[in-house]
């Protein structure tokens, strides 16, 4: 199976600041890579797919980086609302594996 | 509007049985691959399984191979979980999610939980 390796697991910061995750394969996964939102109590939501599509009606201070064994998620410009655990999902090959989240927290 | 609405979670023993159910609406339900994903309380995301459109292909997780069942009802627009010889860890959120073609899920229920405990 296919590991993911999201980088940091916590991550604490303030309203404005300009965040990246790194989500890292255990080997290459072209760009077959998609990023999640998920908020308490609520079910994930889609962010990017295919590593740098930003999915429709998705704020465009997300974007999405990278392809092979690396990737990022970069939010521009944090907002309040995007206080949230992120997930990356490979989708290479089954079992479609997941990373094992960043949670991002207000500083 | 896209709705996927999930069912059937509950209390189960160990070795006991649920059957999950996700009702779809608001697009056209035989289109599209069906997923299931699960959450266990305070951990992170599991892909469960997988279903093709036509019910031609599924695919699951090593941890449920063998104990689980995907389907699905295009005529009643339903996705199903057939979940057997249920253990401990199975316990969870359930989440069905419409799946792309790409394999991402791009809309997802509002999950059922599934307890498993004597």
């Amino acid at each position: 199976d296919i590991q993911l390796t999201q980088s940091p697991s916590f991550l604490s910061a303030s309203v404005g600041d300009r965040v990246t995750i790194t989500c890292r394969a255990s080997q290459g996964i072209s760009s077959y890579l998609a990023w999640y939102q998920q908020k308490p109590g609520k079910a994930p939501k889609l962010l990017i797919y295919a590593a740098s599509t930003l999915q429709s009606g998705v704020p465009s201070r997300f974007s999405g980086s990278g392809s092979g064994t690396e990737f990022t998620l970069t939010i521009s410009s944090l907002q309040p609302e995007d206080f949230a655990t992120y997930y990356c999902q490979q989708l290479n090959s089954y079992p479609f594996t997941f990373g094992q989240g960043t949670r991002l927290e207000i500083k | 509007q896209v709705q996927l609405v999930e069912s059937g979670g509950g209390l189960v023993k160990p070795g006991g049985s649920l059957r999950l159910s996700c009702a779809a609406s608001g697009f056209t339900f035989s289109d599209y691959y069906m997923s299931w994903i699960r959450q266990a309380p305070g951990k992170g995301l599991e892909w469960v399984s997988y279903i093709s459109s036509s019910s031609s292909y599924t695919n699951y997780a090593d941890s449920v191979k063998g104990r689980f069942t995907i389907s699905r009802d295009n005529a009643k627009n339903s996705l199903y979980l057939q979940m057997n010889s249920l253990r401990a860890e199975d316990t969870a959120v359930y989440y069905c999610a419409r799946t792309a073609v790409a394999g991402y899920d791009d809309y997802w229920g509002q999950g059922t939980l599934v307890t498993v405990s004597s």
